[in-house]
């Protein structure tokens, strides 16, 4: 079974600031991919990256980027030049590749960011 | 403009009423989900379905049924038998349910509340 960790209380970060969201995982799975999604208050659910386990870098989009670290089962995401609109419930979710259609996508409870002015 | 649309944006269920979720996407893709979302809680996949005509059972799926008679619709019903209906409901589809590293793109959700 896989399993999902998000144990951070509410993260605050100054804006224009660095802000690093924690991950840990727990799978038997050769082969599986990593996401973290962003939910603002509205409540819609907006993918932000992807992390493959085989990838050889750690995934980056804009200022979104990924810490993925392997040994640890971790892949903690890294947002970069904080904005007032980054202020959300982020949740890191995960699927195994390896069963195909049938395998399903796993999440994590979410931590909650707030980006102070 | 391509997505996924949930309707309505709020619903209220009276007891022993069942009560149906809408969701229509346009987006072409293959697969599509429902999950349920508590307050303070990640994601439950409730259903989920690889193509017309099929769907497959999550985690939760007591007390909901679905179909899937369009590649564009899969709506959810809350039936009376799902006793602790209150909470945020959230339709996703993927291009397929086999691409295992393809993101799940959602709607905006359903907030359903007992009266």
């Amino acid at each position: 079974a896989q399993k999902i960790t998000q144990t951070q209380p509410g993260m605050f970060v100054q804006e224009k600031e660095a802000v690093t969201l924690d991950c840990t995982y727990d799978t038997s799975d050769p082969s599986y991919g990593l996401f973290w999604y962003k939910q603002p208050s509205s409540g819609e659910m907006i993918f932000l990256i992807y992390q493959g386990s085989y990838d050889q870098q750690n995934a980056t989009e804009g200022r979104y980027s990924l810490n993925f670290q392997k040994a640890r089962k971790s892949a903690n995401l890294v947002i970069s030049a904080s904005q007032l609109g980054d202020s959300a419930m982020y949740f890191c979710a995960m699927r195994d590749l390896y069963t195909g259609a049938n395998s399903k996508l796993t999440f994590g409870k979410g931590i909650t960011l707030s980006v102070r002015p | 403009d391509g997505g996924i649309t949930q309707s309505p944006k709020y619903l209220f269920r009276k007891e022993g009423q069942n009560v149906t979720l809408s969701c229509e996407q346009n987006l072409n893709h293959d697969a599509m989900y429902w999950y349920r979302q508590d307050p303070g809680q990640g994601l439950r996949l409730i259903y989920y379905s690889q193509i017309v005509n099929d769907f497959q059972k999550g985690d939760i799926a007591e007390g909901y049924s679905v179909s899937r008679e369009k590649k564009e619709s899969f709506p959810l019903t809350v039936t009376s038998a799902q006793k602790n209906p209150t909470a945020f409901y959230l339709c996703a589809s993927s291009i397929d349910a086999s691409g295992g590293d393809q993101p799940q793109h959602f709607g905006d959700g359903t907030r359903l509340s007992i009266l």
